[in-house]
C-alpha cells in the first residue's frame, strides 16, 4: 500500500514569492491534515479536512496561507507571499475518520525562504 | 493545549531496553496517551496508544501508571534504527487533534 505522497520534497524560494505544496493521502482516508514543523520543534497542526470540508483551520495564518481539497482526495497548501519565517518542513498526514487512532504522515516538504 | 513533560534526550546501548518516560499529570479520564516517533528527515510514525491498561504491539510496550499521570514507552531491544525523536501526546479532542511537544531525542549507540 502506498503511503502519503508529498511533492516537492525540497523547495527554495525568495521572500515575497508564492509557493505551493501538494499532498496525496492514502487511498480511502477521508481525513487529511497539514502540519508545519519548525527546526527543533514538534509538528504544529495548520488545518484538518474531513473529505472536502476544512473542519479545523484555527491555526492557519489566513492572511497568507490557503489550502484546498476540492474532490476530497488530494490537497494543496499555498503560501503567498512567503516570508523568511515560513522556512520549515510542511507535513501532510491522513487517517481514517474513526477506528484505528493513527495518523499516517508523509515525508514532508522542506521549504527554505531566502 | 494538553501538556506533557519528557526528557529532552536519552541514550541507549544497542540491544538493551529503552525506557522513555512521560509525565502527563493533567490528563483526564477519557484522554488517551499516544506515542509517535520521528526518524531524521521523515514524517512522524505512530507507535502505540493507551487509555488505562498497559499495551503491547510489535513495536513497543506502553506502561501507564494507575493514576494515569505518567507513562513509559519501552522498546525492549533497541536497534540503531530506533534512533529518533519520540513524542508523547495526550489529547482531549481525540486522535485527530494531536499537540506535539518537543519530544525526547533517543540515541541508540553500538
Amino acid at each position: 500500500e502506498a503511503g502519503v505522497v508529498q511533492s516537492p520534497r525540497y523547495k527554495i524560494i525568495e521572500k515575497k514569492q508564492p509557493v505551493a505544496f501538494w499532498c496525496n493521502p492514502i487511498s480511502g482516508h477521508n481525513t487529511l491534515y497539514w502540519y508545519r514543523q519548525n527546526l527543533g520543534q514538534g509538528p504544529e497542526l495548520l488545518i484538518r479536512y474531513e473529505n472536502e470540508e476544512a473542519v479545523d483551520d484555527s491555526q492557519l495564518p489566513k492572511d497568507r496561507f490557503s489550502a484546498e481539497r476540492l474532490k476530497g482526495v488530494d490537497s494543496t497548501l499555498k503560501i503567498q507571499p512567503a516570508e523568511l519565517g515560513d522556512s520549515a518542513v510542511y507535513l501532510c498526514a491522513s487517517s481514517l475518520p474513526l477506528g484505528n487512532y493513527e495518523q499516517y504522515f508523509g515525508p514532508g516538504t522542506r521549504l527554505t525562504v531566502t | 493545549d494538553a501538556k506533557t513533560t519528557q526528557p529532552p534526550s536519552m541514550d541507549c546501548a544497542e540491544g538493551r531496553a529503552a525506557n522513555l518516560p512521560c509525565n502527563h499529570s493533567t490528563i483526564s479520564g477519557n484522554e488517551y496517551v499516544y506515542w509517535y516517533r520521528q526518524i531524521h528527515s521523515q514524517g512522524p510514525q505512530y507507535i502505540i496508544h493507551g487509555l488505562k491498561n498497559n499495551e503491547t504491539n510489535e513495536m513497543a510496550s506502553l506502561i501507564i501508571t494507575e493514576d494515569r499521570k505518567s507513562s513509559t514507552l519501552i522498546l525492549p531491544h533497541a536497534t540503531l534504527r530506533d534512533t529518533a525523536v519520540y513524542y508523547c501526546i495526550f489529547s482531549n479532542t481525540g486522535f485527530q487533534k494531536l499537540v506535539f511537544g518537543t519530544g525526547t531525542r533517543l540515541l541508540v549507540s553500538p
